[in-house]
């Protein structure tokens, strides 16, 4: 059973460019939600998604950042503009839904590391 | 969610059991405990869960107070591979994000 995946592992852009970061969640998980790590800090929440629903997008800076989770293929974070404090790893993860009890895990990919030059 | 709070780091021998401590006194009665790691600059890594009563998976088990204002993640026999980044957030089931604090980092000595 693949994990979540990520791709591409490293993106290197520079100034004003996009950047697509792609994410398959793992099999049988519906909920995709994307954090950013700076450099030297700590992991924050961007966005939760469901299949074609954006759920929680509180910690999406406001412009320049969006997300889908299509109905079909993987979840995509775009970044329009890049400036150099996008500079960062951009971790996907995923999760199955809310069970009965109403606990569940997220399950992490890889990571996409971002270097704006 | 409920704050939590972790030594900022601790060293642990390697082969014994390391015990990493985590206070959420303010946890409600609907909010989890959950345990991730980071492993260098890996993504995080899922370790353990639970409500009230302990738990106990492959990787670790995890030992809540009775009153949960505190838990305990005991990884049996460290190994070096499991210096990195330990975190314990608490979550209540209807908010999805994960909270990230800055964790408790362990180095495991040989």
């Amino acid at each position: 059973n693949a994990g979540v995946m990520q791709n591409p592992r490293h993106l290197v852009r520079r100034r004003g460019q996009e950047a697509r970061l792609r994410c398959s969640p793992m099999k049988g998980h519906s909920h995709v939600y994307w954090y950013r790590q700076l450099p030297e800090e700590g992991l924050k929440f961007m966005v939760y998604l469901q299949k074609e629903n954006i759920i929680d997008e509180s910690g999406m800076p406001k412009e320049r950042f969006s997300a889908e989770f299509p109905k079909e293929g993987p979840s995509i974070l775009r970044i329009q503009q890049v400036v150099r404090g996008d500079s960062a790893a951009y971790f996907c993860a995923s999760s199955p839904g809310l069970r009965d009890r109403g606990d569940y895990e997220q399950y992490f990919g890889p990571g996409t590391r971002l270097t704006v030059t | 969610d409920a704050k939590t709070t972790q030594p900022p780091s601790m060293d642990c021998a390697e082969g014994r059991a390391a015990n990493l401590p985590c206070n959420h006194s303010t946890i409600s009665g609907n909010e989890y405990v959950y345990w991730y790691r980071q492993i260098h600059s890996q993504g995080p890594q899922y370790i353990i869960h639970g409500l009230k009563n302990n738990e106990t998976n492959e990787m670790a088990s995890l030992i809540i107070t009775e009153d949960r204002k505190s838990s305990t993640l005991i990884l049996p026999h460290a190994t070096l591979r499991d210096t990195a980044v330990y975190y314990c957030i608490v979550r209540v089931a209807r908010n999805n994000r994960l909270a990230f604090g800055k964790g408790n980092q362990v180095v495991v000595i040989p």
